[in-house]
């Protein structure tokens, strides 16, 4: 039982660069989370997804695209890179009624 | 006004003291709260979790929620070099909401 798995570990980008940031949980949750962490302004909520086939903006969306793969695997795009989009990206998911797990992160550096 | 504030420290302490984090919110319909534990390169783990107002204890760890004063602690006892880390407080408002609330964290060393 692996929990919550984040790919890469790290990334670093030039500007309008794209990429893809990939989650897959196996812990059967139902509800998928991206934050980004930036010192000073703790987690920010950037999209969610509440079940397979749906999601919803957070906190912080623009810029940023997402997938909801099946139920396992949630990733995160970024079309065309900025240096603001340095941050450490987590992944979350969570049972209704339960709190969330969160992976290992995965740092990115935009230059 | 963030709806979550946390003092980010840092706080130091020598092992064994009793370490007391904070947060104060603003939403009265915040009805979860919960802290997590982050190592630093690490993602956050959650520590301990509470409904509503009171206290819960889980063996050096206790939360507290005061729901009167929008105010929620954690508190550890007999700290340990090990407790070295920050930690983040978060809320929310329903069970089945998808809206979490983080505090910007508190960095904690506990010196041997």
């Amino acid at each position: 039982n692996a929990g919550v798995t984040q790919t890469p570990k790290f990334q670093v980008l030039k500007t309008g660069q794209s990429m893809t940031l990939q989650c897959a949980q196996d812990m059967n949750h139902n509800s998928m989370y991206w934050y980004r962490q930036d010192p000073g302004m703790g987690l920010r909520l950037i999209y969610y997804s509440a079940s397979e086939g749906t999601t919803d903006k957070g906190e912080v969306p623009n810029g940023y695209n997402v997938s909801r793969l099946n139920k396992r695997e949630f990733s995160l795009r970024l079309e065309s890179a900025a240096p603001s989009q340095t941050s450490v990206y987590f992944c979350a998911s969570r049972l209704d009624g339960y709190e969330q797990y969160f992976g290992p992160g995965t740092r990115l550096t935009v230059t | 006004q963030k709806e979550v504030e946390q003092d980010p420290g840092p706080l130091s302490v020598p092992e064994g003291a009793i370490v007391s984090l904070n947060c104060t919110y603003s939403n009265s319909a915040f009805q979860y709260f919960m802290w997590y534990r982050q190592y630093s390169r690490k993602g956050p783990e959650l520590l301990m979790y509470t409904y509503s107002s009171g206290n819960k204890e889980d063996g050096r760890f206790t939360a507290q929620v005061d729901k009167s004063s929008k105010y929620i602690s954690l508190f550890i006892r007999d700290s340990q070099p090990s407790d070295s880390a920050t930690y983040l407080c978060a809320m929310r408002t329903s069970n089945t909401g998808n809206q979490f609330y983080f505090g910007t964290g508190t960095s904690l060393t506990v010196i041997p």
